[in-house]
């Protein structure tokens, strides 16, 4: 069966260190998601993409957040300055269209010190 | 604004019993869809069953069904003969039907299974 895969599974990062997680989306899959959930709370949204640009963004995602999908495969999220309150448990999700489910990965489970 | 309530944030079973996990949901639309997401503790999320408000017909997958009730917005989930590998957290989920359109979850229900 196709999945989601995501690297690493965890990551620990030292605060205003920048972090790349890293997804390959189900090959056919044309709609790319990343969402986070701290520990304990609901899984929050932070940004869809297609088409190779950004379709919606949260409050979450400020200019802290970058995604981009560099070689047609990988999509990525990067984090360029950490901070404590990044921590958290990083997913993507990825779906063929409007009306079919989205696919999760495994997680990152980030930890910035 | 779309929201999702789950107001149990804890529930249990016996094993082989029965159990329903509540939901609700507020929306000023008319077409959309509802899942419900599994979470062990491995934290990985897995789709469980899903629900196209079109349908009035209630979905079911093996032991998991729902009672979905458009008019009172309310997506309830019902697990028959539970076994000790259902215990999780699980969460429900909104989405509009547009192709880009993100899920919104709920705060989620940990689920209990005793022997």
């Amino acid at each position: 069966e196709p999945e989601v895969t995501q690297t690493p599974s965890h990551q620990v990062t030292q605060m205003g260190q920048e972090v790349i997680l890293r997804c390959v989306p189900i090959s056919n899959h044309l709609y790319f998601y990343w969402y986070r959930q701290i520990l304990g709370q609901k899984v929050e949204f932070l940004v869809s993409f297609y088409n190779n640009e950004i379709s919606e963004k949260s409050e979450i995602f400020d200019d802290q957040f970058s995604v981009e999908r560099p070689d047609g495969s990988n999509f990525t999220l990067k984090i360029r300055s950490t901070k404590l309150e990044d921590s958290a448990m990083y997913f993507c999700a990825t779906h063929l269209s409007g009306n079919t489910e989205a696919f999760f990965g495994q997680g990152t489970r980030l930890t910035v010190v | 604004a779309q929201t999702v309530t789950q107001s149990q944030p804890e529930m249990s079973v016996q094993e082989a019993e029965t159990v329903t996990l509540s939901c609700t949901y507020d929306t000023s639309e008319s077409d959309y869809y509802l899942f419900w997401y599994k979470q062990p503790p491995s934290r990985q999320m897995i789709l469980v069953i899903r629900q196209e408000a079109y349908k009035q017909q209630n979905a079911t997958e093996n032991r998991f069904s729902v009672n979905f009730q458009k008019a009172a917005k309310s997506f309830s989930l019902k697990i028959s003969d539970s076994q000790l590998g259902d215990a999780a957290m699980y969460f429900c989920a909104y989405r509009s039907p547009y192709n880009t359109d993100k899920l919104i979850f709920g705060t989620g229900t940990r689920l209990q299974v005793f022997p």
